[in-house]
């Protein structure tokens, strides 16, 4: 299986700062690469797919690249209502996640 | 709006079975592939296996291949899972998840709030 590895594996960040979550596999999997938000007691929520499409309805202040083995997601301006864990994903082969990264209000 | 409802979570001993289902709304049912996805308490994400809108592509996890069968009624508009000689690390709260495409791109599109399976003597 292909291994996702996430840094960092939490954050704290200030309401207005731009944040960036990175994302590595242990192979190439071209854009096949997706990210995910999880708030507490909630099921994940798509953000963004094939490495930097967004997810309809989600605010373009979320933004995903990357190919090949390294991608990141940023959020230009944290918002209260972003203080949550992000997972990335690939769909190259059998899926699997990365062991998620969580933001927290400094 | 696109609605997943899972059933069927509970307290088993290992070694026994469960059956999970999810009903779905809101979209069109039959013209999509849909997964279950588990997250153990505290952890993170594992997929844990997929179906495509015919039923013709059936994927598992090693985890729980030979063990689970996913299986669908476009009739029902429902999703389910037979989860058969289950053991202590199959404890997890259960997603039914809507993928983005009809057969499996794993494009985890729209989840349910999960049912909770515990294994457990």
């Amino acid at each position: 299986d292909i291994q996702m590895t996430q840094s960092p594996s939490s954050l704290s960040a200030s309401i207005g700062d731009r944040v960036t979550i990175t994302c590595r596999a242990s192979q190439s999997i071209s854009s096949y690469l997706h990210w995910y938000q999880q708030k507490p007691r909630k099921a994940p929520k798509l953000l963004i797919y094939v490495a930097s499409s967004l997810q309809s309805g989600v605010p373009s202040r979320f933004s995903g690249s990357g190919s090949g083995t390294d991608f990141t997601l940023t959020i230009s301006s944290l918002q209260p209502e972003d203080f949550a864990t992000y997972y990335c994903q690939q769909s190259y082969s059998t899926p699997t996640f990365g062991q998620g990264t969580k933001l927290e209000i400094k | 709006e696109v609605q997943l409802v899972e059933s069927g979570g509970g307290l088993v001993q290992p070694g026994r079975s469960l059956r999970l289902s999810c009903a779905a709304s809101g979209f069109s049912f039959d013209d999509y592939a849909m997964h279950w996805v588990r997250q153990a308490p505290g952890k993170g994400l594992e997929w844990v296996s997929g179906i495509s809108w015919t039923s013709d592509t059936i994927d598992y996890a090693d985890s729980v291949k030979g063990r689970f069968t996913i299986s669908r009624d476009n009739a029902k508009n429902s999703l389910y899972l037979q989860m058969n000689s289950l053991r202590a690390e199959d404890t997890a709260l259960y997603y039914c998840v809507k993928d983005l495409c009809s057969t499996s791109c794993f494009y985890f599109q729209h989840w349910g709030q999960g049912t909770l399976v515990t294994v457990s003597s």
